[in-house]
């Protein structure tokens, strides 16, 4: 593993499923976020962590939730999944404040929900 | 409220003819800004940062404070550089997150 990885690449899911979007890092930064990319709107800020065991919110985080039992993890989970949740989530870590540092992007993962 | 305004959603250009990607920020402190490049379904990647002053793939980028803009600047486009570009500064109040603009889509023509 070098930098994030994120898994699956892509999935259809049936609307109403569970699903759990898989975040890893091997840097050991200690903040890590959650984005969706959607046409027009950009990337917006679901959740974040800014150390392991905490969480936090940012600008959409509704039907999400997450967890961050240690430094490398930081799954992304739709409870129940509905169409307007269809978009291109992309996990992000920091080194340090990233207003200082910038973000480090995992490649994404294409999720359409019907 | 932080507002990021990316106010073309397309930039289409020649090959070799000037760039100017616009970005304007809300912010009342003194921000450390980035401008970050997505190629055709790959990931975001950092281009350059303001406090660096560098000239990453012969892109530069002004801090005005004045205008409160960080135009992101390249005197000859190249193919290549066809990509989506997003600005970026911090949240006010503390360096923990990073808020987007919408993103510009720029299309290099030969």
């Amino acid at each position: 593993i070098a930098g994030i990885t994120q898994a699956p690449t892509s999935q259809i899911l049936a609307a109403g499923r569970r699903m759990t979007l898989r975040c890893t890092q091997d840097m050991r930064h200690n903040a890590m976020y959650w984005y969706r990319q959607d046409l027009g709107l950009g990337l917006r800020l679901i959740h974040y962590s800014n150390t392991a065991g905490t969480t936090g919110k940012g600008e959409v985080p509704d039907g999400y939730s997450v967890s961050r039992a240690n430094t490398d993890d930081f799954p992304l989970t739709l409870a129940s999944a509905v169409p307007s949740q269809t978009s291109v989530y992309f996990c992000a870590s920091s080194e340090g404040p990233p207003g200082s540092y910038g973000y480090t992007f995992g490649s994404g993962t294409r999720l359409t929900v019907v | 409220a932080q507002r990021v305004t990316q106010p073309e959603k397309l930039l289409s250009v020649f090959k070799g003819a000037p760039v100017e990607l616009k970005c304007n920020y809300s912010y009342s402190g003194s921000p450390e800004l980035f401008w970050y490049v997505q190629y055709s379904r790959q990931r975001l990647q950092l281009l350059l940062r303001h406090i660096s002053r560098e000239s990453i793939k012969g892109f530069t980028a002004d801090l005005n404070k004045g205008e409160t803009s960080f135009h992101l600047k390249k005197p000859f486009a190249q193919e290549e550089d066809s990509a989506m570009y997003y600005c970026a500064p911090p949240f006010s109040g503390g360096y923990n997150k990073l808020i987007f603009g919408a993103g510009t889509r720029l299309a290099v023509h030969p």
